[in-house]
Formats: structure tokens, C-alpha cells, sequence
């Protein structure tokens, strides 16, 4: 199975600052097929970004997500209020489907 | 649009059975493989099955083989997961997913004593 490791496990940071979060992954993910999700408390995960680089329907473009192989960033320019949440990434390229643990940005 | 509402969570003790339901709408049912994704408490989500567009492929994750069954039919787009032998570590909110950007909105399962 491949493991996808997140770091860091927490970022602290200002609104209006930049967000960079790490997605490792123990082995190639086929056709770059990784994903990124927001998850707010008490909410299901919300996709922000599929296939490493696409922002999924509705998404701000201050998101961006990019990599391949096995390496991949999801970027947050300027943040916002309500950007502050927990970060997962998502292999669905090879099975079984996998996710990272969690990247969680809050409010410094 | 895609809609997919599970059902069937609750609370039940250690060594008892739960079935989930997912009832999907928005799209060709039968044409799609489905998994199930659960979410433990403070922790991220991990996957537990699939099962092909027609129901003859299904896969489960190690903690889960052989006391959970995924099964569909595909004549009234449902999804199921027979969950029996539970343990406490089986405590989640429960989604299907059709794909990436197609998550239901979850149940929640308890395993408590």
C-alpha cells in the first residue's frame, strides 16, 4: 500500500500569509492521481484539488496544488478566515485508495 | 447532481452487527464501482472496500476483511456494508464515494460497551 506522509503536522500562520503543505508518498502515485481536501469541524472532507494539479469546481485560485511522482505541494496563497482547517491528501491512483494524516493550519 | 445519503449508524456494543445503506441518485449507478471510506474520530479518513459496477470484484482493507461484506443492487442504486464482529476501534463516521469529488454525507457508528 502506499503510505502518504504530511508535514508539517501543524502550520501556524497569519491570515493574509502563505500556506505550503507537503504530501511525501512511499511510492510513485500512478498518473498523478492525488488529491487534496479541506475538512472543517464537524464537516465531511471538501475537495479543493484532483489529479495533483486541478482545482475541483468552485475552488478560490488562491489554491494550487502541484508535484508528481512523489512529491506534491498544495499551496494557499493569502489566507483567509476561512481557510483555517485540517488538510488531507489523497492517493487514488493505485489500490488500495490511501490518505495522509492530516496537515492542520491554524491561527497564529 | 451526484447524491449519495448513507444511513443505518448508530450505536451498537462490541461483537454485534450494523448495516449501512447508501442510496445514490444523479447518475448511472450501475455503471460505477463504489467504495466505502470511514473517518475514526480526530483522525483521517481511511478507506475499507470497493465493489466493481457490477457487484463480482469486491476488495476490503486488512482491519476489516472478514467481518465486513460491501454488496450493491444495482436495481434500486443502493450500496451496502454488513458490518458484523464489530470493535470498538470500528467507531467512525461511515461515507460511500463514488470517486474523488462524489462523497455522501456520512453515518456515524459507535461500538461502546
Amino acid at each position: 500500500d502506499i503510505v502518504l506522509t504530511q508535514s508539517p503536522g501543524t502550520l501556524s500562520l497569519s491570515p493574509g500569509e502563505r500556506a505550503t503543505l507537503s504530501c511525501r508518498a512511499s511510492q510513485s502515485v500512478s498518473r498523478s492521481y492525488l488529491a487534496w481536501y479541506q475538512q472543517k469541524p464537524g464537516q465531511g472532507p471538501r475537495l479543493l484539488i484532483y489529479a495533483a494539479s486541478n482545482r475541483a469546481t468552485g475552488i478560490p485560485d488562491r489554491f494550487s496544488g502541484s508535484g508528481s511522482g512523489t512529491d506534491f505541494t498544495l499551496t494557499i496563497d493569502r489566507l483567509e478566515p476561512e481557510d483555517f482547517a485540517v488538510f488531507y491528501c489523497h492517493q487514488y491512483g493505485n489500490s488500495p485508495w490511501t490518505f495522509g494524516q492530516g496537515t492542520k493550519v491554524e491561527i497564529k | 447532481q451526484v447524491q449519495l445519503v448513507e444511513s443505518g449508524g448508530g450505536v451498537v456494543q462490541p461483537g454485534r452487527s450494523l448495516r449501512l445503506s447508501c442510496a445514490a441518485s444523479g447518475f448511472t449507478f450501475s455503471e460505477f464501482a463504489i467504495h466505502w471510506v470511514r473517518q475514526a474520530p480526530g483522525k483521517g479518513p481511511e478507506w475499507v472496500a470497493v465493489i466493481s459496477f457490477d457487484g463480482s470484484k469486491t476488495y476490503y482493507a486488512d482491519p476489516v476483511k472478514g467481518r465486513f461484506t460491501i454488496s450493491r443492487d444495482n436495481s434500486r442504486s443502493t450500496l451496502y456494508l454488513q458490518m458484523d464482529s464489530l470493535r470498538t476501534e470500528d467507531t467512525a463516521v461511515y461515507y460511500c464515494v463514488t470517486s474523488v469529488d462524489a462523497w455522501g454525507k456520512g453515518t456515524t457508528v459507535t461500538v461502546s460497551s
